[in-house]
């Protein structure tokens, strides 16, 4: 069974703070690193999908790096609002899988206004 | 409209009775996935299908039978429910770069 950790579990920031955190996982076999937003009530949706060493994707406030050889990405959200408050997951990939992903817990992230 | 569609959303079940919840897609998606979300262990894998009359194990799979006849459609029975079957499963089908999520149906098992 593959280990795809996320940290920290849930985070409480004030809206117009910056956050940040982490996915680890296996370094060895790698071919993405999907990251997706989990509304509660509703189903996940994706973020980014990265396949390259040193990739950094972003979208408006959010933005993810990625970091194959010790195995690691961050997500960053810049200045969060309210309805940035969701789970965020990591999904890891590994070559030959038949694109099914192994998913981390999430972090739940809540902005409080 | 096209997209990924779950049904039913809700469903109370006896244990050891079979219950079947089925998943649409309408993007011609060959691959597809069903997972269960638990408290504690985020989406698992239960099953996946990689095209039409191809079927494999995830994770989870005990206690769980899939089938695929049609590209489209995606079906995961429960041939004698227990309660630790009670979870929220989601589908999910591909398109081989990203995976889109159904929006889940909520079994309880009594």
């Amino acid at each position: 069974i593959l280990n795809v950790e996320q940290s920290p579990q849930s985070l409480h920031v004030q809206e117009g703070d910056s956050t940040n955190f982490t996915c680890s996982f296996p370094s060895s076999n790698f071919y993405a690193l999907h990251w997706y937003r989990w509304e509660t009530a509703k189903s996940p949706e994706a973020l980014f999908v990265m396949t390259l060493n040193g990739d950094e994707k972003k979208k408006g406030r959010i933005s993810a790096t990625l970091n194959t050889k010790e195995g690691y990405s961050y997500l960053y959200i810049k200045g969060s609002q309210p309805e940035d408050s969701a789970t965020y997951l990591c999904a890891f990939e590994g070559g030959g899988s038949n694109y099914k992903l192994t998913f981390g817990k999430g972090t739940l992230l809540t902005v409080n206004p | 409209d096209a997209g990924i569609t779950q049904s039913p959303r809700y469903k109370i079940t006896e244990t050891g009775r079979q219950v079947t919840l089925m998943c649409h897609q309408t993007w011609s998606h060959s691959y597809m996935f069903w997972y269960r979300q638990d408290l504690g262990h985020g989406l698992r894998l239960i099953y996946y299908s990689a095209a039409a009359d191809i079927t494999d194990k995830g994770e989870v799979p005990d206690g769980y039978v899939v089938s695929r006849s049609k590209t489209e459609n995606f079906p995961l029975t429960l041939e004698s429910a227990t309660r630790s079957q009670t979870s929220v499963y989601f589908c999910a089908s591909s398109n081989t770069l990203e995976q889109y999520f159904g929006p889940g149906t909520r079994l309880t098992v009594t």
